[in-house]
């Protein structure tokens, strides 16, 4: 139990057009859902949570304009980078929890490459 | 966010051993320690998490000592196997979680 999918795997984008990625718990409703960004060889970075039915909280730094998150349903959740540039470049992670349980399920990832 | 602090950044074990990670947070808000463990390429999977009421916890080859005064909590890995070789991540949370620094574990035969 507790699968959180992601999709797509991987995307390559063009400078300048808007990527979106899409967050899923298949198997449980996850009234809460956080995007990670993760560069190589480091750590995550936590850039926004979401509650069903709320706007995001946005951390500090993370321009709220330029990833647009939605939270639309108990079991999806999207993170739209708008605008892409190269240096959005990164491996973008989603990870889901239920109401009350500190436990997060973490989906596999999205590869972004823009060109 | 308030910081983790893991080390070390990497760990070379040999097949059989025991590999120790360990971590020092900040935060006393902090209710729930996880650790995770990812594969390149790959999202992070929960290991195996520790609440600071209890100072110990294990799982199979996996244990999590915790040290409350000292705010200070380990990963201790029996029996070192090539398959454990990835990035370990430790964490504190409340409500939301903070990752550490990550710890590249490679087990060699």
């Amino acid at each position: 139990g507790a699968v959180v999918s992601q999709h797509p795997s991987r995307v390559i984008c063009k400078s300048g057009t808007s990527v979106k990625i899409e967050c899923r718990s298949l198997d449980f409703q996850a009234t809460t859902m956080f995007w990670y960004r993760q560069f190589p060889k480091q750590s995550l970075m936590l850039m926004a949570t979401s509650n069903e039915g709320s706007k995001a909280t946005y951390e500090q730094g993370v321009e709220k304009d330029k990833f647009l998150i939605n939270h639309a349903s108990l079991t999806l959740s999207t993170l739209t980078v708008t605008s892409a540039h190269p240096e959005d470049s990164s491996f973008y992670i989603c990870s889901a929890s239920s109401q009350g349980d500190n436990e997060q399920y973490f989906g596999p990832g999205t590869r972004l490459t823009v060109t | 966010q308030q910081q983790v602090k893991q080390s070390p950044q990497s760990l070379i074990v040999q097949k059989g051993g025991i590999s120790i990670i360990n971590c020092a947070y900040e935060n006393t808000a902090f209710d729930y320690f996880p650790w995770y463990q990812q594969f390149p390429g790959k999202g992070p999977a929960l290991l195996i998490a520790i609440r600071p009421d209890v100072s110990e916890k294990k799982e199979g080859r996996f244990t999590i000592s915790f040290n409350k005064s000292a705010k200070q909590f380990s990963l201790h890995i029996m029996d070192s196997q090539p398959g454990d070789s990835a990035t370990y991540f430790c964490a504190g949370g409340y409500q939301k979680v903070t990752f550490g620094t990550g710890t590249k574990l490679q087990v060699i035969p």
